[in-house]
């Protein structure tokens, strides 16, 4: 079946740090491939989505490119603010019909200044 | 972006009472909407698929009698806990879809603490 593997956390790291956080899928066909953010105490933001191999997507600063070789979803971001600690969630979607996204187990990020 | 709202934030009850929560898609028809269930330091968990009209698809170990689901129009699904007991306690996270490929837009949560 469909799964979505991503690092283990909590990661921590200091202000203007680089960040990466790994994912990497299992599906059959082309699914699209998202990240999602969750602040404390809130629902989950659509932070940024690819949906075909090669596609980057970007947004506030992180970036992510769809590795069909590789079936990876990596994120990352330059220069991490302390505004950035949340929580991350890689998923991924087959669009052949109205299908529910299928989660990693998230990673928690804590940016220190 | 699309807003979807829950209501309520966050309810605390008793064991054995029931519980309605309320998802809205506020500004666009959402065709489908899903629920998930997140515990804590954990990943969402599909519940079910629920289209407009017709009645919700349920995942594997989730309990239909327990966690009714109902999306009578466009824009609201709702979903009760029956007999609500503390392992139900947990964060209720309702997405919705306006069709094939579109974007979920998900809602805030719900977080219910059953006593």
């Amino acid at each position: 079946g469909n799964s979505v593997t991503q690092m283990e956390g909590p990661v921590t790291l200091s202000e203007e740090a680089f960040l990466t956080i790994n994912c990497t899928y299992t599906a059959t066909g082309y699914p699209s491939l998202f990240w999602y953010v969750q602040y404390p105490g809130e629902g989950l933001q659509l932070l940024l989505k690819a949906t075909k191999a090669d596609d980057k997507g970007s947004n506030k600063g992180f970036e992510a490119t769809y590795r069909k070789e590789t079936t990876s979803f990596h994120l990352e971001k330059g220069s991490v603010q302390v505004s950035d600690s949340a929580v991350y969630f890689c998923a991924l979607r087959k669009d052949s019909g109205n299908t529910p996204l299928v989660f990693g187990k998230g990673t928690r990020l804590s940016v220190i200044a | 972006g699309a807003v979807v709202s829950q209501h309520p934030s966050r309810v605390i009850c008793k064991s054995g009472t029931s519980v309605k929560i309320e998802c809205r898609s506020l500004d666009f028809q959402a065709t489908t909407m899903f629920w998930y269930r997140q515990f804590p330091k954990q990943s969402l968990m599909l519940m079910a698929t629920s289209n407009e009209g017709s009645k919700a698809t349920y995942e594997q170990g989730v309990e239909k009698d327990k966690f009714l689901i109902n999306h009578a129009s466009l824009t609201l699904s709702t979903l009760t806990v029956t007999s609500a007991h503390p392992e139900d306690s947990s964060f209720y996270i309702c997405s919705a879809s306006g069709g094939a490929g579109e974007t979920q837009y998900f809602g805030p949560g719900t977080r219910l603490l059953v006593l």
